[in-house]
């Protein structure tokens, strides 16, 4: 099945360490996004990409790293830089390089501890 | 504060009834979407209207696109329980680039 892969779905961080959360496609998307989601509210963009090996900042990109060598993947690095990591955190992909239908994976809760 | 925002925050409504939803935005668009998202779980793709379209039809919903009050709105027909859900609008704004602006979401429940 054709699809938006990510993991793990829940992961902890500990103060001062930088994880990374996979996102994988098989859709031969072009395009990639990374939100966050805090509770009860809504997306915030933080880097998109809409080719390989090129990427540009969202609304609020500090704290966070990507990088796209492949098509198929856009990993997201949360760096201890973020001070306030703890959120849901939702890959997308859309065919074009324009945000027409977007398409989610199942995100990533990251918390704390 | 975000470029779209719904109304209202959270709908209460017995199945069979209908659930209206709007969505106001600041700054021309290119198109303005429309995603549902179950609890936990990824947002799914429902319905994309142009800023030149004025009304869209999937199934039981219903979109329309006001340019000139810069509004949309989402009208779900004869609810259903599955259709609990959080409901956002999303903006692909001229000016913005290639990136889509979310809301912050209407909160749907849907009483058997």
């Amino acid at each position: 099945d054709g699809g938006i892969t990510q993991s793990p779905k829940y992961l902890f961080r500990k103060e001062g360490q930088n994880v990374t959360l996979s996102c994988e496609q098989n859709l031969n998307h072009d395009a990639m996004y990374w939100y966050r989601q805090d509770p009860g509210q809504g997306l915030r963009l933080i880097y998109y990409s809409q080719i390989v090996n090129d990427f540009q900042k969202g609304d609020i990109a500090e704290g966070y790293s990507v990088s796209r060598e492949k098509k198929e993947s856009f990993p997201l690095t949360v760096t201890s830089a973020q001070k306030n990591p703890t959120a849901f955190y939702l890959c997308a992909s859309s065919i074009g390089t324009g945000p027409e239908k977007l398409f989610f994976g199942s995100g990533t809760q990251l918390s704390v501890l | 504060s975000q470029q779209g925002e719904e109304d209202p925050q959270a709908l209460s409504i017995q199945e069979g009834e209908n659930a209206t939803m709007n969505c106001s935005y600041k700054t021309s668009i290119n198109n303005l979407q429309w995603y549902r998202q179950n609890s936990g779980r990824g947002l799914v793709h429902l319905i994309l209207i142009r800023s030149n379209e004025r009304e869209k039809h999937s199934g039981r919903l219903r979109v329309t696109l006001d340019t000139s009050k810069k509004s949309s709105s989402l009208l779900i027909t004869a609810s259903r329980a599955a259709d609990t859900a959080s409901y956002f609008c999303a903006t692909d704004v001229k000016a913005a680039g290639n990136k889509l602006t979310f809301g912050g979401g209407t909160r749907v429940l849907v009483k058997p």
